[in-house]
Protein backbone atom coordinates (compact mmCIF):
# COMPACT_ATOMS: atom_id res chain seq x y z
CA UNK A 1 0.00 0.00 0.00
CA UNK A 2 1.80 3.05 -1.41
CA UNK A 3 -0.91 5.52 -0.36
CA UNK A 4 -2.73 8.47 -2.72
CA UNK A 5 -0.58 10.03 -4.73
CA UNK A 6 -1.24 13.64 -5.86
CA UNK A 7 0.68 16.20 -8.05
CA UNK A 8 2.01 18.37 -7.81
CA UNK A 9 1.64 19.71 -4.11
CA UNK A 10 1.57 23.02 -5.12
CA UNK A 11 0.64 25.04 -7.77
CA UNK A 12 0.44 28.88 -8.61
CA UNK A 13 -1.01 30.69 -11.75
CA UNK A 14 -2.83 33.76 -13.19
CA UNK A 15 -6.23 34.02 -13.75
CA UNK A 16 -7.52 32.73 -16.83
CA UNK A 17 -4.87 29.64 -17.09
CA UNK A 18 -5.60 26.54 -17.47
CA UNK A 19 -4.44 24.28 -14.84
CA UNK A 20 -4.08 20.12 -14.71
CA UNK A 21 -3.73 17.98 -11.61
CA UNK A 22 -3.01 14.26 -11.64
CA UNK A 23 -4.13 11.79 -8.52
CA UNK A 24 -2.93 8.20 -8.90
CA UNK A 25 -4.85 6.06 -6.34
CA UNK A 26 -4.61 2.61 -4.49
CA UNK A 27 -3.44 0.53 -6.80
CA UNK A 28 -6.19 -2.21 -6.60
CA UNK A 29 -9.34 0.46 -5.25
CA UNK A 30 -11.72 0.76 -7.89
CA UNK A 31 -13.67 4.52 -6.63
CA UNK A 32 -11.79 7.35 -7.17
CA UNK A 33 -12.84 10.58 -5.39
CA UNK A 34 -12.09 14.85 -5.80
CA UNK A 35 -12.83 16.64 -3.22
CA UNK A 36 -12.30 21.08 -2.67
CA UNK A 37 -11.08 22.17 0.42
CA UNK A 38 -10.77 25.83 1.54
CA UNK A 39 -9.84 27.09 4.67
CA UNK A 40 -11.97 26.46 7.47
CA UNK A 41 -14.15 24.59 5.61
CA UNK A 42 -14.85 20.61 4.95
CA UNK A 43 -14.19 18.62 2.12
CA UNK A 44 -16.39 19.95 -0.68
CA UNK A 45 -17.76 16.82 -2.68
CA UNK A 46 -16.71 17.35 -6.82
CA UNK A 47 -16.90 14.61 -8.67
CA UNK A 48 -16.50 10.59 -8.52
CA UNK A 49 -15.33 7.24 -10.48
CA UNK A 50 -15.96 3.69 -10.50
CA UNK A 51 -13.48 2.35 -12.32
CA UNK A 52 -13.35 4.25 -15.41
CA UNK A 53 -16.84 5.62 -15.02
CA UNK A 54 -17.67 9.03 -13.84
CA UNK A 55 -21.07 8.52 -11.56
CA UNK A 56 -21.73 11.29 -10.05
CA UNK A 57 -20.81 15.20 -10.60
CA UNK A 58 -21.48 18.14 -8.16
CA UNK A 59 -24.08 20.25 -9.60
CA UNK A 60 -21.87 23.23 -7.93
CA UNK A 61 -19.26 22.44 -10.50
CA UNK A 62 -18.79 24.94 -13.23
CA UNK A 63 -18.57 23.37 -17.11
CA UNK A 64 -15.12 25.10 -16.58
CA UNK A 65 -13.95 22.09 -14.30
CA UNK A 66 -13.22 18.17 -15.64
CA UNK A 67 -12.32 14.98 -15.15
CA UNK A 68 -11.03 12.30 -16.20
CA UNK A 69 -9.86 8.61 -15.21
CA UNK A 70 -8.78 6.81 -18.42
CA UNK A 71 -8.47 2.80 -18.10
CA UNK A 72 -9.37 3.55 -14.33
CA UNK A 73 -5.94 4.23 -13.12
CA UNK A 74 -4.73 7.53 -12.76
CA UNK A 75 -7.22 10.56 -12.71
CA UNK A 76 -6.57 14.29 -13.82
CA UNK A 77 -8.48 16.89 -12.95
CA UNK A 78 -8.68 20.11 -15.27
CA UNK A 79 -9.96 23.86 -14.35
CA UNK A 80 -10.02 25.97 -17.47
CA UNK A 81 -9.69 29.96 -17.49
CA UNK A 82 -9.09 29.83 -13.71
CA UNK A 83 -10.26 31.97 -11.27
CA UNK A 84 -8.91 33.63 -8.25
CA UNK A 85 -12.37 31.83 -6.73
CA UNK A 86 -10.73 28.59 -7.76
CA UNK A 87 -8.04 29.26 -4.68
CA UNK A 88 -8.55 26.00 -2.90
CA UNK A 89 -6.76 22.68 -1.72
CA UNK A 90 -7.96 19.74 -4.24
CA UNK A 91 -7.87 16.72 -2.81
CA UNK A 92 -8.18 13.26 -3.76
CA UNK A 93 -9.20 10.13 -2.36
CA UNK A 94 -9.74 6.15 -3.41
CA UNK A 95 -11.10 3.45 -1.69
CA UNK A 96 -12.60 -0.53 -1.95
CA UNK A 97 -15.63 -0.38 -0.99
CA UNK A 98 -15.74 -3.91 -0.06
CA UNK A 99 -18.72 -3.85 2.78
CA UNK A 100 -17.43 -3.41 6.07
CA UNK A 101 -13.94 -2.60 5.06
CA UNK A 102 -15.37 0.55 3.31
CA UNK A 103 -13.32 3.76 3.72
CA UNK A 104 -11.61 6.73 1.64
CA UNK A 105 -8.05 7.09 1.37
CA UNK A 106 -6.74 10.61 1.05
CA UNK A 107 -3.95 11.74 -0.96
CA UNK A 108 -2.04 15.07 0.58
CA UNK A 109 -3.86 17.42 -1.73
CA UNK A 110 -2.76 20.14 -4.55
CA UNK A 111 -2.88 23.34 -3.08
CA UNK A 112 -4.02 26.16 -5.98
CA UNK A 113 -3.36 29.69 -5.78
CA UNK A 114 -4.91 31.98 -8.55
CA UNK A 115 -2.99 35.20 -8.78
CA UNK B 1 -30.35 15.31 0.53
CA UNK B 2 -27.50 14.08 3.09
CA UNK B 3 -26.05 16.33 5.45
CA UNK B 4 -23.74 16.73 8.37
CA UNK B 5 -23.46 19.36 10.72
CA UNK B 6 -20.64 19.51 13.26
CA UNK B 7 -21.64 22.74 15.60
CA UNK B 8 -18.82 23.57 17.35
CA UNK B 9 -15.60 25.46 15.30
CA UNK B 10 -13.57 24.52 18.19
CA UNK B 11 -13.67 22.66 21.44
CA UNK B 12 -10.84 22.90 24.29
CA UNK B 13 -9.68 19.87 26.90
CA UNK B 14 -7.59 19.85 29.40
CA UNK B 15 -5.11 16.68 28.47
CA UNK B 16 -6.31 13.70 30.52
CA UNK B 17 -9.76 15.00 30.75
CA UNK B 18 -12.73 13.10 28.31
CA UNK B 19 -13.04 15.13 25.15
CA UNK B 20 -16.19 15.20 22.71
CA UNK B 21 -16.65 16.34 19.41
CA UNK B 22 -20.52 17.10 18.20
CA UNK B 23 -21.69 15.31 14.83
CA UNK B 24 -25.37 15.41 13.68
CA UNK B 25 -26.37 14.51 10.28
CA UNK B 26 -29.32 14.12 8.05
CA UNK B 27 -30.14 11.29 5.70
CA UNK B 28 -32.82 9.49 3.92
CA UNK B 29 -32.68 5.87 5.24
CA UNK B 30 -30.16 4.32 7.29
CA UNK B 31 -26.73 6.33 7.60
CA UNK B 32 -22.96 5.13 7.03
CA UNK B 33 -20.91 7.36 9.12
CA UNK B 34 -17.61 8.40 9.37
CA UNK B 35 -14.73 10.27 11.29
CA UNK B 36 -11.57 11.47 9.52
CA UNK B 37 -8.91 13.55 11.60
CA UNK B 38 -6.84 16.27 9.52
CA UNK B 39 -3.27 17.25 10.92
CA UNK B 40 -1.23 20.38 9.92
CA UNK B 41 0.15 19.72 6.32
CA UNK B 42 -1.09 16.02 6.56
CA UNK B 43 -3.96 14.17 4.49
CA UNK B 44 -7.09 13.41 6.22
CA UNK B 45 -6.98 10.03 7.78
CA UNK B 46 -9.78 7.44 8.34
CA UNK B 47 -10.97 7.40 11.87
CA UNK B 48 -13.63 5.12 12.64
CA UNK B 49 -16.86 4.17 11.00
CA UNK B 50 -20.44 3.17 11.70
CA UNK B 51 -22.16 0.53 8.94
CA UNK B 52 -24.41 -1.28 11.02
CA UNK B 53 -24.62 -3.36 14.62
CA UNK B 54 -23.52 -2.20 17.91
CA UNK B 55 -24.15 1.26 18.42
CA UNK B 56 -20.67 2.31 20.33
CA UNK B 57 -17.60 1.79 17.38
CA UNK B 58 -14.26 2.17 18.55
CA UNK B 59 -11.42 3.33 16.10
CA UNK B 60 -7.91 4.69 15.73
CA UNK B 61 -5.52 6.13 18.76
CA UNK B 62 -8.25 5.20 21.26
CA UNK B 63 -11.30 7.17 19.53
CA UNK B 64 -14.51 6.12 19.68
CA UNK B 65 -18.35 7.26 18.72
CA UNK B 66 -21.85 6.14 19.43
CA UNK B 67 -24.60 6.17 16.72
CA UNK B 68 -27.94 7.27 17.93
CA UNK B 69 -30.41 7.24 15.56
CA UNK B 70 -33.20 9.05 17.56
CA UNK B 71 -31.28 12.07 17.82
CA UNK B 72 -29.51 11.44 14.93
CA UNK B 73 -25.86 12.28 15.70
CA UNK B 74 -22.76 10.26 16.03
CA UNK B 75 -20.62 12.42 18.27
CA UNK B 76 -16.81 11.06 18.88
CA UNK B 77 -15.47 10.67 22.39
CA UNK B 78 -11.98 9.66 24.20
CA UNK B 79 -11.73 8.76 27.66
CA UNK B 80 -8.58 11.03 28.17
CA UNK B 81 -7.19 13.39 25.74
CA UNK B 82 -4.09 13.90 24.88
CA UNK B 83 -1.85 16.92 23.23
CA UNK B 84 -0.85 15.02 20.13
CA UNK B 85 -5.04 14.56 19.44
CA UNK B 86 -4.90 18.04 18.61
CA UNK B 87 -6.03 18.10 15.35
CA UNK B 88 -9.05 18.99 12.81
CA UNK B 89 -11.71 16.81 13.10
CA UNK B 90 -14.38 15.86 10.27
CA UNK B 91 -17.19 13.68 10.29
CA UNK B 92 -18.93 12.45 7.34
CA UNK B 93 -22.28 10.38 5.83
CA UNK B 94 -22.94 8.41 3.08
CA UNK B 95 -26.38 7.32 2.01
CA UNK B 96 -26.14 3.67 0.98
CA UNK B 97 -30.38 3.58 -0.25
CA UNK B 98 -29.35 6.67 -2.54
CA UNK B 99 -27.46 4.65 -4.70
CA UNK B 100 -24.58 6.66 -4.26
CA UNK B 101 -21.20 6.27 -3.45
CA UNK B 102 -20.91 10.07 -2.82
CA UNK B 103 -19.57 11.18 1.01
CA UNK B 104 -20.42 14.60 2.41
CA UNK B 105 -18.36 16.09 4.93
CA UNK B 106 -19.25 18.51 7.89
CA UNK B 107 -16.97 21.47 8.15
CA UNK B 108 -15.10 20.70 10.75
CA UNK B 109 -13.91 20.68 14.21
CA UNK B 110 -10.65 21.86 15.36
CA UNK B 111 -9.59 20.14 18.90
CA UNK B 112 -7.08 21.73 21.20
CA UNK B 113 -5.76 19.84 24.04
CA UNK B 114 -4.11 21.59 26.53
CA UNK B 115 -0.99 20.43 28.37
Amino acid sequence: DTGVSQNPRHKITKRGQNVTFRCDPISEHNRLYWYRQTLGQGPEFLTYFQNEAQLEKSRLLSDRFSAERPKGSFSTLEIQRTEQGDSAMYLCASSLALGREEKLFFGSGTQLSVL
Amino acid sequence: AQSVAQPEDQVNVAEGNPLTVKCTYSVSGNPYLFWYVQYPNRGLQFLLKYITGDNLVKGSYGFEAEFNKSQTSFHLKKPSALVSDSALYFCAVRAPTSGTYKYIFGTGTRLKVLA
